[in-house]
């Protein structure tokens, strides 16, 4: 099976802008997370969606948002960025048949606000 | 709410040498805890988790106990190689939630 993958991988920003980060799940996997890794904050979740509705949300600004789409790809936004959101993305999906929670990580999308 | 602590790295450690890492956490219930790794430029990968006190993970030599009475979820490994080389994260999750929750992560460089 393949792996969690992310796009794009990097992406440069600057202040005021907006982007959108794309996430495919391992096939199968209904529940998709976000975290944001910086070095000052660690990894800090951002949301949870399974069946294309929100289930969890992490301490965040409005700016962040996200969606999931009915064949589990998943999207995140942010808007009006600001220079403190340069970070690794990490996108990371689970298949709900197992009984506990293994989270499958992607590579993370490295993004850059200037 | 949820939070994991573990020791501060760096570590530098010579191959062959013993590893521990330490991680206390504290949750409301009965969570799942987990050791992650993460090489440089990758994402995460899970090294090990436990989901019941007592439970002891282990994988390519590392080891780790669920260990109740004391809160804890100690990383060890007797002889590590250059290709240990990496951040480790501890995390748990409680039952049913699909939320990580991490501590800082520890950075780990083993020499030849």
């Amino acid at each position: 099976k393949a792996g969690v993958t992310q796009t794009p991988r990097y992406l440069i920003k600057t202040r005021g802008q907006q982007v959108t980060l794309s996430c495919s799940p391992i096939s199968g996997h209904r529940s998709v997370s976000w975290y944001q890794q910086t070095p000052g904050q660690g990894l800090q979740f951002l949301f949870e969606y399974f069946s294309e509705t929100q289930r969890n949300k992490g301490n965040f600004p409005g700016r962040f948002s996200g969606r999931q789409f009915s064949n589990s790809r998943s999207e995140m936004n942010v808007s009006t960025l600001e220079l403190g959101d340069s970070a690794l993305y990490l996108c990371a999906s689970t298949s709900e048949t197992l009984s506990y929670n293994e989270q499958f990580f992607g590579p993370g999308t490295r993004l850059t606000v200037l | 709410g949820d939070s994991v602590t573990q020791m501060e790295g760096p570590v530098t450690l010579s191959e062959e040498a013993f590893l521990t890492i330490n991680c206390t956490y504290t949750a409301t219930g009965y969570p799942s805890l987990f050791w992650y790794v993460q090489y440089p430029g990758e994402g995460l990968q899970l090294l090990l988790k436990a989901t019941k006190a007592d439970d002891k993970g282990s994988n390519k030599g590392f080891e780790a106990t669920y260990r109740k009475e004391t809160t804890s979820f100690h990383l060890e490994k007797g002889s590590v190689q250059v290709s240990d080389s990496a951040v480790y994260f501890c995390a748990l999750s409680d039952r049913g939630d699909y939320k990580l929750s991490f501590g800082a992560g520890t950075t780990v460089t083993v020499r030849a």
